[in-house]
């Protein structure tokens, strides 16, 4: 079956740097999506990309749909303490169809 | 207000009993969703229902069972036959051809 990487599994941020992280996919995807989840709470859905090549836009955050379509990356700029959590990328072949999940990445404040 | 809601918030059973957690939402969504995640882990799919009267299996099916029988309504039963229960229930619902919704999740506690 599918299976999406997602890389770093965790980091640390410091207040004011931009952060990045990626999603790998073994086959194709027509819709990508960023999930933030903060503990004990669901996932709240950040950004969706529809189209190959796309760079969407909200707030701080941007995120591309990779041209292959096999991979998506994401980017937090100035990093606030709020950003801190775990973010999901989640694959669709098509509307309607389940999502496969990556395994997060879990960004955190460094000490 | 519009949005999905899960009860109970935590929930404690005693190993060998069944469970079922509530998923309910008003916002006229065809399809609903159930995930499992373990703790430091990714969300894997235990059923999904895309119209009323109708559910698939997920990836885990497995000692879990769902009923549909209204759209707003897609409750999960956690049978005794579930080797390893405890974990993060997420519930999540959308339009057929739009993305996913999560409600804030169910922690269930095996005694």
């Amino acid at each position: 079956g599918q299976q999406l990487n997602q890389s770093p599994q965790s980091m640390f941020i410091q207040e004011g740097e931009d952060v990045s992280m990626n999603c790998t996919s073994s086959s194709i995807f027509n819709t990508w999506l960023w999930y933030k989840q903060d503990p004990g709470e669901g996932p709240v859905l950040l950004i969706a990309l529809y189209k190959a090549g796309e760079l969407t836009s909200n707030g701080r955050l941007t995120a591309q749909f990779g041209i292959t379509r096999k991979d998506s990356f994401l980017n937090i700029s100035a990093s606030i303490p709020s950003d801190v959590g775990i973010y999901f990328c989640a694959g669709q072949l098509a509307a309607g169809n389940k999502l496969t999940f990556g395994g997060g990445t879990r960004v955190l404040v460094k000490p | 207000d519009g949005g999905i809601t899960q009860s109970p918030k935590y929930l404690f059973r005693k190993e060998g009993q069944n469970v079922t957690l509530s998923c309910e939402q008003n916002l006229n969504h065809d399809a609903m969703y159930w995930y499992r995640q373990d703790p430091g882990q990714g969300l894997r799919l235990i059923y999904y229902s895309q119209i009323v009267n109708d559910f698939q299996k997920g990836d885990i099916a497995e000692g879990y069972s769902v009923s549909r029988e209204k759209k707003e309504s897609f409750p999960l039963t956690v049978t005794s036959a579930q080797k390893n229960p405890t974990a993060f229930y997420l519930c999540a619902s959308s339009l057929s051809t739009d993305t996913q919704y999560f409600g804030p999740g169910t922690r269930l506690t095996v005694l």
